[in-house]
């Protein structure tokens, strides 16, 4: 069974500082994304990855970064976190097979900024 | 560009009727439709999918969803509803465009099922 692990359940940070999500995969696939969740917004694509240093942006980039040095991790970055990115982060992962497979999910993390 | 509709916000309906749950999309090219549940604290679980072929696709719990080309729709059906059954619904769209294919989802749907 495909296991998706965010580092942190529930985070509660201050405006200005820099935060860090770490999400692991361990079933080897190619993509990983990093959505947030908002209440009648639905999920919206911040970054995704389709290989090791590589990333694209995805709908809202603006005031993250993400990192994948390994194939398995990926992490999503608040340079300068603010108040408008409270919100529930969910890390996803699928294989590179021409979006037949779904993406499988972390339990997410509750992100509050201060 | 690609979209997905959820109509409603919130469906209710009583244990033991049968439910639906409604999507609607807009692709330019061959649509890849999927339903995903999430209960509370959790992330999102694959419930089911279309890729081609028979047009009624069955899932897990029991869930099903027809696939109808011709009104753009990807309702999720289930004919006996369960008080476990309640939780967030979201309904997604990609399509074969070559590359990476990027997932658009709904804005979700809460079912309450009622004792």
């Amino acid at each position: 069974d495909v296991k998706v692990t965010q580092s942190s359940r529930y985070l509660v940070k201050r405006t200005g500082e820099k935060v860090f999500l770490e999400c692991v995969q361990d079933m080897d696939h190619e993509n990983m994304f990093w959505y947030r969740q908002d209440p009648g917004l639905g999920l919206r694509l911040i970054y995704f990855s389709y290989d090791v240093k590589m990333k694209e942006k995805g709908d809202i980039p603006e005031g993250y970064s993400v990192s994948r040095e390994k194939k398995e991790r990926f992490s999503l970055i608040l340079e300068s976190a603010s108040t408008n990115q409270t919100s529930m982060y969910l890390c996803a992962s699928n294989p590179s097979t021409g979006g037949i497979q779904p993406q499988h999910f972390g339990d997410g993390t509750r992100l509050s900024i201060l | 560009a690609q979209s997905v509709a959820q109509p409603e916000d919130q469906v209710n309906v009583a244990e033991g009727n049968p439910l639906t749950v409604k999507c609607t999309y807009s692709v330019s090219g061959n649509p890849y439709l999927f339903w995903y549940v999430q209960y509370p604290n959790r992330g999102l679980q694959f419930l089911l999918k279309y890729i081609t072929g028979d047009n009624l696709v069955k899932g897990s719990y029991g869930f099903e969803a027809e696939f109808n080309k011709s009104q753009t729709s990807f309702h999720l059906k289930k004919p006996s509803a369960l008080v476990s059954d309640s939780a967030l619904y979201f309904c997604a769209v990609t399509m074969n465009s070559g590359g990476y294919q990027k997932v658009t989802f709904g804005t979700g749907t809460k079912l309450q099922v009622i004792p």
